[in-house]
């Protein structure tokens, strides 16, 4: 079973629109990235959160962490065609909280 | 500042063949982290370095996996024979050091392998 579980796997949204996709742990996350991805490419860092209740923004993406530790959330606000790609959260969890374990991504397409 | 370097970014090999892939990790990173990536699903973990020692190998195929840090700087995951299941993207990681969480944990472009 997958230790951090992405909702929804694939979204399609009009250009425009608000979306969010969710990240969920049954283990306190020890820091929690969100990348996104262009397919078969590397992964592009956006943010980490750290502490519970922390929310960070980077231009129309906002993330936060919520209070247990255990859910993320990542916001992007009047989409756009470069929001297109997939988006991973991936955290340390528990005692191997050293390395990062990866959701299984979320495919967003952007519609114009 | 150059990220993390990966080489080659595509490589399509006949199954049986052997194939390696090299990283360079960021400067001063002392952890390093080979990861794969099937089509569709996150990355999972193959190993990881501190510096040139493997402390975590446990999810490596070690019957024909192989990877190597000799300096604790670069490194080379090799992969023989490779099978049609090998086909995946395999990318290379570095970090800070070993907090918890790790701290500037950063990916290269990636290797895509084709096997064939």
């Amino acid at each position: 079973s997958q230790e951090l579980e992405q909702s929804p796997q694939s979204l399609i949204v009009q250009e425009g629109k608000n979306l969010t996709i969710n990240c969920t742990s049954s283990k306190t996350l020890y820091g929690l990235y969100w990348y996104k991805q262009k397919y078969g490419e590397g992964l592009i860092f956006l943010m980490m959160l750290q502490k519970g209740g922390e929310e960070k923004s980077h231009e129309k993406i906002t993330a936060k962490l919520d209070e247990k530790k255990q859910q993320s959330s990542l916001h992007i606000t009047a989409s756009q065609p470069s929001h297109a790609g997939i988006y991973l959260c991936g955290a340390g969890l528990g005692q191997g909280a050293q390395k990062l374990v990866f959701g299984q991504g979320t495919r967003l397409t952007i519609n114009p | 500042e150059a990220g993390v370097v990966q080489s080659p970014r595509y490589k399509i090999i006949e199954k049986k063949q052997p194939v390696a892939f090299w990283c360079n990790p960021i400067s001063g990173h002392n952890t390093l982290y080979w990861y794969r990536q099937n089509l569709g699903q996150g990355p999972e973990l193959l190993i990881r370095y501190e510096n040139e020692e493997a402390v975590d190998d446990s999810q490596l195929p070690k019957d024909r996996f192989s990877a190597e840090r000799l300096k604790g700087v670069d490194s080379t995951l090799k992969i023989q024979p490779a099978e049609l299941g090998d086909s995946a993207v395999y990318l290379c990681a570095s970090s800070l050091h070993q907090a918890r969480p790790p701290i500037g944990y950063t990916f290269g472009s990636g290797t895509r392998l084709t096997v064939v």
